[in-house]
């Protein structure tokens, strides 16, 4: 079985500072990984993923994300928080091998502070 | 290039009714996924076609959930008849191939009553 925890249902930060979303998975065998922005009374937005190779990703709108194998984690960060960046966002994970439906976090709202 | 689309993007029913939605993917995009999106909760996925083949219905609640993808291109995912708990957002998302990026529609609010 496989899974995405995201233990933050809110972060708060103010604009300027840098941001960080959690994210930790657990899937048998090697995780492809995903992070979705969703803004009000719309569909999920694509940001980056991650399937192999450098561990730091980058994606639209300035995020970025760190896979970390050890921890089993999947952070999503961007240096310097924008208003605009108040969302709703989703980490997703499935494993790479094979088929198996992507499986979604229960989501972190974002609320950037002006 | 033109997005996910969906209709309506609203619904409201009694409970009992039926109701369906519709969903035309990105041109040439072979995967197409209905999401069950409850309030509070991250997305799960109802169905998967590939083409106009189902790959994977394993949580679709069947005796009242159907969707079909007949010429492989927009889907419809029917609800008959509706419970309350069955008040969410669907979501529809396409992608090129099995399991790849998925661009995702705005999505039909229902609201059962």
């Amino acid at each position: 079985a496989q899974s995405v925890a995201q233990p933050e249902d809110q972060v708060n930060v103010a604009e300027g500072n840098p941001l960080t979303v959690k994210c930790t998975y657990s899937v048998s065998g090697n995780p492809y990984l995903f992070w979705y922005v969703q803004y009000p009374n719309r569909g999920l937005q694509f940001l980056l993923k991650y399937i192999t190779g450098d561990n730091l990703v980058k994606g639209s709108y300035g995020f970025e994300a760190e896979f970390n194998k050890s921890q089993t984690s999947f952070h999503l960060k961007k240096p310097s928080a924008l208003v605009s960046d108040s969302a709703l966002y989703f980490c997703a994970v499935r494993i790479l091998e094979g088929y198996q439906k992507v499986t979604f976090g229960t989501g972190t709202k974002l609320q950037v502070i002006p | 290039e033109a997005g996910v689309a969906q209709s309506p993007r609203y619904k409201i029913i009694e409970k009992r009714q039926s109701v369906a939605f519709w969903c035309n993917p990105i041109s040439g995009h072979a995967t197409l996924y209905w999401y069950q999106q409850i309030l509070g909760q991250g997305p799960k996925l109802l169905i998967q076609f590939q083409n106009n083949g189902v790959v994977d219905d394993s949580q679709l609640p069947k005796d009242r959930f159907s969707a079909e993808r007949l010429k492989g291109v927009d889907s419809t995912l029917k609800i008959q008849p509706a419970k309350l708990e069955d008040s969410a957002v669907y979501l529809c998302a396409s992608s090129e191939a099995d399991q790849e990026t998925q661009y995702f529609g705005p999505g039909t609010r229902l609201l059962v009553l």
